[in-house]
């Protein structure tokens, strides 16, 4: 099992650029989440999906979209990068939905906006 | 509000210290989680509380649900225990709350 991983590793953007950041999970989770950690702050949730073709918003979604085309993949895209988008990003994924349920981090995305 | 804080903020301890990471939060919670986040960036959960204590090795989790208030303990402390723990608080639905992190570094 890889568990959840997540492509690239570093990425570095120019403000307006888009992109799309992975995410995989080959442990069957219906729950499926992307955070962004920042200095002096807790990881804060951007979106979530409890499972395939079902998304909702976190506490700061703005300038994210996502999509749950299947169980295993949870992209992450910028439409328009800013500086403010400067952050490590994780995705996470867990059994099912709610929060009883452990969660699986990936290893992380550092993303700069120039 | 919706509001987890942790303390302290950093931690310096001997090796074999006992350590405790204390987390308190706002309202009523669902599940309240303690994860790892080690000094390459990865995170591991540790620990899942509605109620009481759970141990596993050396690391204690208890919650006391009445006060809004859990505790992590290390005992025996040891220089691999070095990195950043986070509280992680559910309020009910599918979103958890974060602590900013406590920092520990034990030194040999």
């Amino acid at each position: 099992n890889a568990g959840v991983t997540q492509t690239p590793k570093f990425q570095v953007l120019k403000t307006g650029q888009s992109m799309t950041l992975q995410c995989a999970q080959d442990m069957n989770h219906e729950y499926m989440s992307w955070y962004r950690q920042d200095p002096g702050m807790g990881l804060r949730l951007i979106h979530y999906s409890v499972g395939a073709g079902i998304t909702d918003q976190g506490e700061v979604p703005n300038g994210y979209n996502v999509s749950r085309s299947t169980t295993e993949d949870f992209p992450l895209r910028l439409l328009s990068a800013a500086p403010s988008q400067t952050s490590v990003y994780f995705c996470a994924s867990s059994y099912s939905a709610g929060t009883y349920n452990e969660q699986f981090f990936g290893p992380g995305t550092r993303l700069t906006v120039l | 509000k919706n509001e987890v804080e942790q303390s302290p903020q950093n931690l310096t301890a001997q090796e074999g210290e006992f350590i405790t990471i204390n987390c308190s939060y706002s309202v009523g919670i669902s599940a309240l989680h303690w994860l790892q986040q080690h000094p390459g960036g990865g995170i591991v959960s540790l620990f899942m509380l509605s109620s009481g204590k759970k141990k596993h090795g050396r690391l204690i989790a208890t919650i006391n649900i009445q006060e809004k208030h859990s505790s992590l303990h290390i005992t025996a402390s040891h220089p691999r225990d070095s990195a950043v723990y986070i509280c992680a608080v559910g309020f009910g639905g599918n979103q958890f709350y974060f602590g900013t992190g406590t920092s520990l570094t034990v030194i040999p």
